[in-house]
C-alpha cells in the first residue's frame, strides 16, 4: 500500500498570500497518477489537479500542481477566501487507492 | 449537468445490515469507473470500493468479505450493500464517478454504527 504523508497539517494564511501544500509518497506513483481534492466541511470533495499537474475542469489558475515520483506539491498563488479548506492528495496507482491525512488552509 | 444523489444512511447496531444508494444523471453508470469513498468524524477520505465500467470490483481491506458493490443500469444506480456493520464504519459516505482519479463526487450520506 502507498502511504501519502501530507505536510503541514494546518497552515494559517492570510487571503492573497501564496499557498504551499506538500504530498510525500511511500513509493514511487508511476505516469505521475496523483490528485489533489479541496473539501469544505458539509459538502462534496470536490477535483483541483489531476495527473500530478492538470487542473481539473473549472479550477481557477491560481491552483498549480507539480513533481514526480515520490514528492508533490500544490500551490495556491493568491488565496481568496474560498479557498480556505482541507485540501488532500490522492494516487490512483496502485491498489488500494489512498488519500493523504489532509492539510487544512485556515484564515490566520 | 452530471450530479450524484446518495441515499439510505441511518443509525445501526452493530452487526446489521445497510444498502447505500447512490442516484446517477448526467452520464451512464454503465459506462463508467465507479466508486464509494467515506470519511469516519473527524478523520481524512478513506476509498472503499469500486466497480468497473467492466463489472469488476475491488475494495479496501478494511470492509472486503463484507461490503458489496453494484449497479443497476437500468435505474442508473450505484450500490453499497454493507453487513456485518462496525462502530468503526461510522461514516458519511460519497459517491464518485473515476476517471483514475475521482472527477465528480455526492454530498454524501451518513452511517452511524452504535449501540
Amino acid at each position: 500500500e502507498i502511504v501519502l504523508t501530507q505536510s503541514p497539517g494546518t497552515l494559517s494564511l492570510s487571503p492573497g498570500e501564496r499557498a504551499t501544500l506538500s504530498c510525500g509518497a511511500s513509493q514511487s506513483i508511476s505516469s505521475n497518477y496523483l490528485a489533489w481534492y479541496q473539501h469544505k466541511p458539509g459538502q462534496a470533495p470536490s477535483l483541483v489537479i489531476y495527473g500530478a499537474s492538470t487542473r481539473g475542469s473549472g479550477v481557477p489558475e491560481r491552483f498549480s500542481g507539480s513533481g514526480s515520483g515520490t514528492d508533490f506539491t500544490l500551490t495556491i498563488s493568491r488565496l481568496e477566501p474560498e479557498d480556505f479548506a482541507v485540501y488532500y492528495c490522492q494516487q490512483y496507482d496502485s491498489s488500494p487507492w489512498t488519500f493523504g491525512q489532509g492539510t487544512k488552509v485556515e484564515i490566520k | 449537468e452530471e450530479q450524484l444523489v446518495e441515499s439510505g444512511g441511518n443509525l445501526i447496531q452493530p452487526g446489521g445490515s445497510l444498502r447505500l444508494s447512490c442516484g446517477v444523471s448526467g452520464f451512464a453508470v454503465s459506462y463508467n469507473d465507479m466508486s464509494w469513498v467515506r470519511q469516519a468524524p473527524g478523520k481524512g477520505l478513506e476509498w472503499v470500493s469500486v466497480i468497473y465500467s467492466g463489472g469488476g470490483t475491488d475494495y479496501a481491506d478494511a470492509v472486503k468479505g463484507r461490503f458489496t458493490i453494484s449497479r443497476d443500469n437500468s435505474k442508473n444506480t450505484l450500490f453499497l450493500q454493507m453487513n456485518s456493520l462496525r462502530v468503526d464504519d461510522t461514516a458519511v459516505y460519497f459517491c464518485a464517478r473515476v476517471e483514475g482519479h475521482f472527477d465528480v463526487w455526492g454530498q454524501g450520506t451518513t452511517v452511524i454504527v452504535s449501540s
